[in-house]
């Protein structure tokens, strides 16, 4: 079984410049998380999609922060503008039930 | 609000055995248990439901107390692969699933 693809894996932006992330969850999964990860911390949830419906999105910071999960499947995050403390890793996950199955992760830093 | 983990940290010599606490300050649906390594992505260990049911695979093992909104990890005869970050991850009652990550555990298992 295929797992979480991210892409890309590493990206370096200055400040005030836009970036995108891409995540394909496990198929079949209709649960797909955005976490952000700081170095040293736990992954914070972002955006919880089911299906392509919002679950929950209460840190996500819409000023700058958005996404979008077109027909269910694959998800796209955008940061516009991006800042220096959005420096993190940012981390896709998708769930069929319960258990939450985590991509390689895209590590963003901004400069 | 994110459940607290002790200890913060551990260091331990091959062959000895710890214990990681969750404590949560809201009512639990449920409890996972994740180790990360540095610089990989979260890998899933196991959920706990409601129940108070002990689980456990080789020699980790955990205990969910609904009513004291708390989780116990249990390593056993812990092995140099165990070393990486403990996180639980809580969420709510099944429907309202705003999921949140522990403040996380650093294990050290040293020869």
């Amino acid at each position: 079984e295929a797992g979480v693809a991210q892409s890309p894996r590493y990206k370096i932006i200055e400040k005030r410049q836009s970036v995108a992330f891409w995540c394909n969850p496990i198929s079949g999964h209709a649960t797909l998380y955005w976490y952000q990860q700081i170095l040293g911390q736990g992954p914070k949830l972002l955006i919880q999609f089911q299906n392509n419906g919002v679950v929950d999105d209460s840190q996500l910071p819409k000023d700058r922060f958005s996404a979008e999960r077109l027909k269910g499947v694959d998800s796209t995050l955008k940061i516009q503008p991006a800042k220096l403390e959005d420096s993190a890793v940012y981390l896709c996950a998708s769930s069929s039930i319960e258990t939450q199955y985590f991509g390689p992760g895209t590590r963003l830093l901004v400069l | 609000q994110q459940p607290v983990q002790s200890p913060q940290a551990v260091i331990l010599r091959e062959g000895e055995d710890a214990v990681i606490n969750c404590s949560s300050s809201k009512a639990l649906y449920s409890v996972h248990w994740y180790r990360q390594k540095h610089g990989e992505a979260p890998v899933f260990l196991m959920i706990l439901l409601k129940g108070g049911e002990q689980k456990g695979h080789d020699k980790i093992s955990a205990s969910f107390n609904e009513k004291k909104q708390q989780s116990s990890l249990y390593l056993t005869a812990s092995q140099l692969s165990y070393s990486g970050t403990y996180f639980c991850g809580t969420g709510g009652s099944s429907g309202t699933y705003k999921y949140i990550f522990g403040t996380g555990t650093r294990l050290k298992v040293l020869a």
